[in-house]
């Protein structure tokens, strides 16, 4: 079975500074991938990054980088130059295996960014 | 990337009545997943709906209380049969167009008094 853990129920950072959402796993599939989703107060799911789990290099998108180290099995979310619309809720998923692509979440780390 | 509607948006509803909810997407798609996210709760997969066949469930959720249909590659609909306050949930529709693409729709917000 698969399982996400995010330690952080919440997290502060000021604006235009650096944070980072923590995100660990456990799997015993040698195939897996991560995926990192934004969810607002509106209640819409946002993709934000991927990494999955033979990629050599860490992924990246515009402020959004994945700090993926796999033997430690982690998969922290860095985000860069926060801004104030980066208040919200943050996921950390895993997909199977399978082929399928169904997703086994965290409970979210509420990130709140302040002037 | 897909891009997803559902219907409705929201809904207050009666317990003993159910709920259907729809979700298009605008392009063909083979998997499409319908999740629940209780108030305060993470995301929690229900089933995934299969084209031409029945859906699979996840352990704690069945047919006759999540109902789901997939009459093409483009639509399904969660029905919430006999709705009790417990139901009270968002209800989002996702679909996976690749080993690393899973999109979600704006999700259905269901109170049930």
């Amino acid at each position: 079975a698969q399982k996400i853990t995010q330690t952080q129920p919440g997290m502060f950072v000021q604006e235009k500074e650096a944070v980072t959402l923590d995100c660990t796993y456990d799997t015993s599939d040698p195939s897996y991938g991560l995926f990192w989703y934004k969810q607002p107060s509106s209640g819409e799911m946002i993709f934000l990054i991927y990494q999955g789990s033979y990629d050599q290099q860490n992924a990246t998108e515009g402020r959004y980088s994945l700090n993926f180290q796999k033997a430690r099995k982690s998969a922290n979310l860095v985000i860069s130059a926060s801004q104030l619309g980066d208040s919200a809720m943050y996921f950390c998923a895993m997909s199977r295996s399978s082929g399928y692509s169904t997703l086994t979440f965290g409970k979210g780390t509420m990130l709140l960014v302040s002037p | 990337s897909a891009v997803i509607s559902q219907k409705p948006s929201r809904d207050i509803c009666q317990r003993g009545t159910s709920l259907t909810i729809q979700c298009q997407v605008d392009s063909q798609v083979t998997m499409m997943f319908w999740y629940r996210q209780q108030p305060g709760q993470s995301l929690t997969l229900i089933a995934t709906a299969n084209q031409g066949s029945e859906a699979t469930y996840e352990s704690g959720f069945v047919i006759d209380k999540f109902p789901i249909s997939r009459p093409n590659l483009t639509f399904s609909t969660l029905t919430v049969s006999n709705m009790s306050p417990e139901d009270s949930s968002i209800y989002l529709c996702s679909v996976g167009t690749g080993r690393n693409e899973q999109f979600f729709g704006p999700g259905t917000r269901l109170t049930v008094l």
